[in-house]
């Protein structure tokens, strides 16, 4: 089963901002959430990611809940470029298993002009 | 910089054929893992490599799959014989270090086994 949950589709219109939303209640206190996304014919893009702060950069904001248990990427102004799947991920920091990202089954944002 | 490539984009091989993937990372990466998303299932990872050596395969289905990275550069990934279920997405991703902040991912070869 996926280490996060999250829609299976959201719609916004073009200039407007999008929250999508993960919940991911069983992450440790050493799992990183990143966030991909992925266009048609394309693999995964990377986001944004981050541990327990909010974070920005020119694509996105990430913000994170205090208790870790769920996060929502923030697109601030929707573009027609911005379609795509969006992956909500934990990478684990430690073990065996160092580096392993843990993929959700993505959401489906459709931008309408 | 040229991006992780992955050949072919696509394939399609009859039940007990062999196929073979490749990978070439981004130069100077040490760190190759391999995904795969199959029909109705999330994307999931199936080894990792540092350099030439597999750090976790803990991923890999049965051994039916062969993944290979001679030299640290470019891996293979070898399905034999193919079964119907292992069709699917296969993704490449490379990452300078294990825990860099990004993983940069090839566009994937789209296996289909009839």
């Amino acid at each position: 089963d996926a280490k996060t949950t999250q829609p299976n589709s959201m719609e916004s219109n073009e200039e407007e901002p999008v929250h999508l939303p993960c919940n991911h209640s069983t992450i440790s206190g050493t799992d990183y959430i990143h966030w991909y996304r992925q266009l048609p014919s394309q693999g995964p893009e990377y986001v944004i990611h981050g541990l327990t702060s909010n974070v920005n950069n020119r694509m996105a904001s990430l913000a994170i809940a205090e208790d870790r248990k769920s996060s929502t990427l923030i697109l601030h102004r929707a573009t027609l470029r911005d379609a795509a799947v969006y992956y909500c991920i934990l990478r684990q920091h430690r073990g065996s298993t160092l580096g392993r990202l843990y993929f959700g089954r993505g959401t489906q944002l459709t931008v309408w002009p | 910089e040229a991006g992780v490539t992955q050949f072919p984009s696509h394939s399609v091989i009859e039940k007990g054929q062999t196929v073979t993937l490749r990978c070439d990372p981004i130069s100077g990466h040490d760190n190759l893992y391999w995904y795969r998303r199959v029909m109705g299932k999330e994307i999931k990872f199936l080894l990792h490599f540092v350099k030439e050596s597999k750090q976790d395969e803990s991923g890999m289905p049965n051994n039916r799959f062969l993944a290979e990275r001679t030299g640290g550069t470019y891996s293979t990934l070898k399905v034999q014989p193919a079964e119907l279920e292992d069709s699917g997405v296969y993704f490449c991703a490379s990452s300078q270090a294990p825990l860099g902040r990004r993983y940069t991912f090839g566009s994937g070869t789209r296996l289909t086994v009839v």
